[in-house]
């Protein structure tokens, strides 16, 4: 167990719709960073938060959004879905190891678009 | 842009041999360079790491090469073991905490 909770682990819904995803952090854990898997695809870095605010943007396409919330869980809301969007989705929180950060992440969530 | 690049989708070893995944980079900023291993259905796992001012790390069948002036990392699995094939992601870190992924290798390590 990692520690990074993320829910729903699987999730199928049709193109145009809207779900959300979550994502706890370590305890203690102030960052939460979201990722794309897609197949044959590396992991895309979509967005990043810290205590609440967003620190780094990266691929995230309008129809994303995300957010930080006071007990510092992090939502992931992807609208007006298509096909393309169906992929594994990764939080992570970063953890100090010695001079450098890694991540830890989450099981994911399995996006499948129909 | 992709800075960190891992130009072999998939490797066959066989049990006991070495396995060599390996990764190229453009960004002269990363401050230090990390190897994931993952599972289907989990979440990658960190596997080593090193930092940019050294060339090489070692943790048991594990070590790291980093070749700075040819922006080249390497990762050596000595003996390879079945139980080692899974996808392994090369990122580099900077000081701020963001780590950039290269696409993954597929390793499979036949007995």
């Amino acid at each position: 167990d990692s520690g990074v909770t993320q829910t729903p682990k699987h999730l199928i819904t049709a193109t145009g719709q809207r779900v959300t995803l979550r994502c706890s952090p370590r305890s203690g854990d102030l960052s939460v960073y979201w990722y794309q898997q897609s197949l044959d695809q590396g992991l895309q870095f979509l967005i990043q938060y810290y205590n609440g605010e967003e620190r780094a943007k990266g691929n995230i396409l309008e129809r994303f959004s995300a957010q930080q919330f006071p007990d510092l869980h992090s939502e992931l809301n992807l609208s007006s879905l298509e096909l393309g969007d169906s992929a594994l989705y990764f939080c992570a929180s970063s953890v100090r190891m010695g001079q450098s950060y890694g991540y830890t992440f989450g099981s994911g969530t399995r996006l499948t678009v129909v | 842009d992709q800075q960190v690049k891992q130009n072999s989708p998939s490797l066959s070893v066989q049990e006991g041999r070495i396995s060599i995944l390996n990764c190229d980079y453009t960004n002269s900023m990363f401050d230090y360079f990390l190897w994931y291993k993952k599972y289907p259905a989990e979440g990658p796992t960190f596997l080593i790491s090193i930092s940019s001012i050294k060339d090489k790390n070692e943790d048991g069948r594990f070590t790291v090469f980093l070749n700075k002036s040819a922006k080249h990392l390497s990762l050596h699995i000595v003996p390879s073991q079945p139980g080692d094939s899974a996808v392994y992601f090369c990122a580099g870190g900077t000081s701020y905490g963001k780590l950039t992924f290269g696409q993954g290798t597929i390793l499979t390590v036949h007995p």
